[in-house]
């Protein structure tokens, strides 16, 4: 099984500024990787996938990079919808599929 | 496109439920499901696959021999039987499609609402 290590637990950033989220695994899972963001009350939401590929109506602030074990996510301009979870997702070596913890993205 | 979980409930430890996932909007048979929960203020875990036409089925080890994962492409639905549930099975169940590309699958695009289950005497 491989195991999604994400970073920091929580990260706390102003409006306005950049976010940077990590995840790392446990083995290459070359570039099957996605990310969700998660909102209270909320399902998981598809922001990128392909590790870099951001999925349908994602706005352009969100970016990801990465490939093989290291991978990040990146929201510049940080607007108030964007204080969530995300998690981390790799779909290349399955069952099982697999998910990071989360990092909780607050307002500091 | 939309998902729709529903069926989850408070259960005695033991007991059993079915999760159906009521899909619309898309060509249900052409995508393969999935099951994912999240136990209350933690992450998420990936419990059930099910492929195209239901040939394929995975499972977590966590749930093996317990629950059945299922479809019924003309009712556009997916299900899960779930049996033998423990205090840990406590979760919001989310039925998510696998979504694709023509070169390659992307990971889970549509997720349902969820449906709480709630295990406890």
């Amino acid at each position: 099984e491989i195991v999604m290590t994400q970073s920091p637990a929580t990260l706390s950033v102003s409006p306005g500024e950049r976010a940077t989220l990590s995840c790392r695994a446990s083995r290459s899972v070359r570039s099957n990787l996605a990310w969700y963001q998660q909102k209270p009350g909320q399902a998981p939401r598809l922001l990128i996938y392909g590790a870099s590929t951001r999925a349908t109506g994602i706005p352009a602030r969100f970016s990801g990079s990465g490939s093989g074990t290291d991978f990040t996510l990146t929201i510049t301009s940080l607007q108030s919808e964007d204080f969530a979870v995300y998690f981390c997702h790799q779909y290349n070596n399955w069952p099982p599929y697999t998910f990071g913890q989360g990092t909780k993205l607050e307002i500091k | 496109v939309q998902l729709v979980e529903s069926g989850g409930n408070l259960v005695p430890p033991g007991g059993s439920l079915r999760l159906s996932c009521a899909a619309s909007g898309f060509t249900f048979s052409s995508y393969e499901m999935n099951w994912v929960r999240q136990a209350p203020g933690k992450g998420l875990e990936w419990i059930s696959y099910i492929s195209v036409g239901g040939i394929n089925i995975f499972y977590a080890d966590s749930v093996m021999g317990r629950f059945t994962i299922s479809r019924d492409d003309a009712k556009t639905s997916l299900f899960l039987q779930m049996h033998n549930l423990r205090a840990e099975d406590t979760a919001i169940y989310y039925c998510a499609r696998v979504g694709t590309t023509p070169s390659a699958p992307i990971g889970f695009d549509i997720w349902g609402q969820g449906t709480m289950v709630t295990v406890s005497s």
